[in-house]
């Protein structure tokens, strides 16, 4: 069985600020993890994603996360934020099947 | 960048009435995917196809659901008799097969799909 707990429907942060979105995940077997981004009206774009190697990822534009098997964690940052990174973002995880179980998602809102 | 395309962008039916949403998954992959969002919710997986097959589905893909890949580039969702809850965004996906299994998920921009 796998799932995924993303905290916080919604995150605010200024222009220039760390951001910071949280996703925790279960799986009965070694997982793939998975952030998606989906801007409006378009669909799901891939970020970036973990598959057993390096457990510090880079993705695109300026994202990474960082697999913490203790903490059962795949939370996504950035150093700066930039007003084009308003979007929904999503966490997934893949646990012994192809089929990606998805978070609900967190909006992250940009204030100039 | 090769990508997934969906059509129609936006579909209105009426309640009652069949629907087919058409996808084009990237032309090298061969698995293919349907999920759906309902407004507000998360994305939820209907089916997964391989070989001209459903290789897997969830409780949601009941009987008034079928997909099919009429030819070689297509791959189509159909609901017979649509319902007011089947009104979401559709969301098509393919991937490549690689030694490893199916390999990352690309997705397409969705079908908006409203049954009055």
């Amino acid at each position: 069985a796998q799932s995924v707990t993303q905290l916080g429907s919604h995150v605010s942060v200024s222009e220039g600020a760390l951001v910071l979105l949280r996703c925790n995940y279960s799986s009965s077997v070694p997982p793939y993890l998975f952030w998606y981004v989906q801007y409006p009206n378009q669909g799901l774009q891939l970020l970036l994603k973990y598959t057993s190697a390096a457990t510090l990822v880079k993705g695109i534009n300026g994202f990474e996360a960082e697999f913490k098997k203790s903490e059962t964690s795949f939370h996504l940052t950035k150093p700066s934020a930039h007003m084009s990174d308003a979007a929904e973002y999503f966490c997934a995880v893949e646990g012994g099947s192809y089929i990606p179980t998805f978070g609900r998602g967190t909006s992250l809102i940009v204030h100039p | 960048e090769p990508e997934v395309t969906q059509t129609p962008s936006h579909q209105v039916t009426q309640m009652g009435q069949e629907v087919i949403l058409r996808c084009v998954p990237i032309s090298n992959h061969l698995y293919f995917y349907w999920y759906r969002q309902i407004l507000g919710q998360k994305v939820e997986f209907l089916v997964s196809f391989y070989n001209n097959e459903i290789s897997e589905k969830s409780e949601i893909f009941d009987d008034q659901f079928s997909v099919e890949r009429p030819d070689g580039s297509n791959f189509t969702l159909k609901i017979r008799s649509t319902k007011l809850e089947d009104s979401a965004m559709y969301f098509c996906a393919s991937s490549e097969l690689t030694n490893l299994g199916a390999d990352t998920q690309y997705f397409g921009p969705g079908t908006r799909l409203t049954v009055l």
